[in-house]
């Protein structure tokens, strides 16, 4: 069964740190990685995507992947508040069964 | 370009009741997925469909149903709907099944 799994929080950091947010999947045949920020109460949007080992940044945000270790993460540097939401990780799956899995969720909490 | 769109935005309903959802995907996106995401819970997949067939379907009963048009744009619909059924309903579409998904901003649902 394909899953991926996170932290579901809440992860606590002061403004201005770096939030460092993982997750982890269970299936080698992963191809695609992405990030999506849901604020509460409104739908997922995505952040970022990833498809290959290393780190991509984009602006404050830069996601991480290691297929070896089937491991995703994202990293939020300078955090405002304004960051504070739900985080989730996205994988797609070979092209057979649901290909689009997301994990539950990590709720982050941007202190000011 | 615009995005997907969900129609309604919201309905109350009460046990018993059946109910249609609608949604539209992005301008060329033949691909529409449905989840269902409750408080406290992940996203929960429902059904994806690709040129008015449906490819994947999650496990849920089956009061829940969908179908797409010719057009991509794609109904859900639930019937005898239940108390637990209360929630927010997401659709995402992709250009393909491969492809980055993006949400409409989601019809919530109350069951009374």
């Amino acid at each position: 069964q394909k899953e991926v799994e996170q932290n579901s929080g809440p992860l606590s950091v002061p403004e201005g740190a770096i939030a460092s947010l993982n997750c982890t999947y269970s299936d080698r045949g992963s191809q695609s990685f992405f990030w999506y920020r849901q604020y509460s109460g409104k739908s997922p949007e995505l952040i970022m995507s990833i498809y290959s080992n290393g780190d991509k940044e984009d602006g404050r945000f830069t996601a991480q992947l290691n297929k070896a270790s089937q491991y995703v993460s994202l990293l939020i540097r300078d955090s405002q508040p304004s960051d504070s939401a739900t985080y989730l990780c996205a994988a797609q799956f070979d092209n057979y069964g649901q290909n689009f899995v997301f994990g539950p969720g990590t709720r982050l909490s941007v202190l000011p | 370009k615009a995005g997907v769109t969900q129609t309604p935005r919201y309905l109350i309903k009460t046990r018993g009741q059946q109910v249609t959802l609608s949604c539209s995907p992005i301008s060329g996106h033949r691909s529409v997925s449905w989840y269902q995401q409750t408080p406290g819970q992940g996203l929960q997949f429902l059904f994806e469909y690709f040129s008015e067939t449906q490819r994947n379907k999650g496990n849920f009963p089956g009061r829940f149903s969908g179908r797409q048009f010719s057009n991509s744009r794609s109904e859900m619909n639930v019937s005898t709907l239940e108390l637990g059924d209360s929630a927010l309903y997401l659709c995402a579409s992709a250009s393909r099944r491969t492809d980055t998904q993006y949400f409409g901003p989601g019809t919530r649902l109350t069951v009374l």
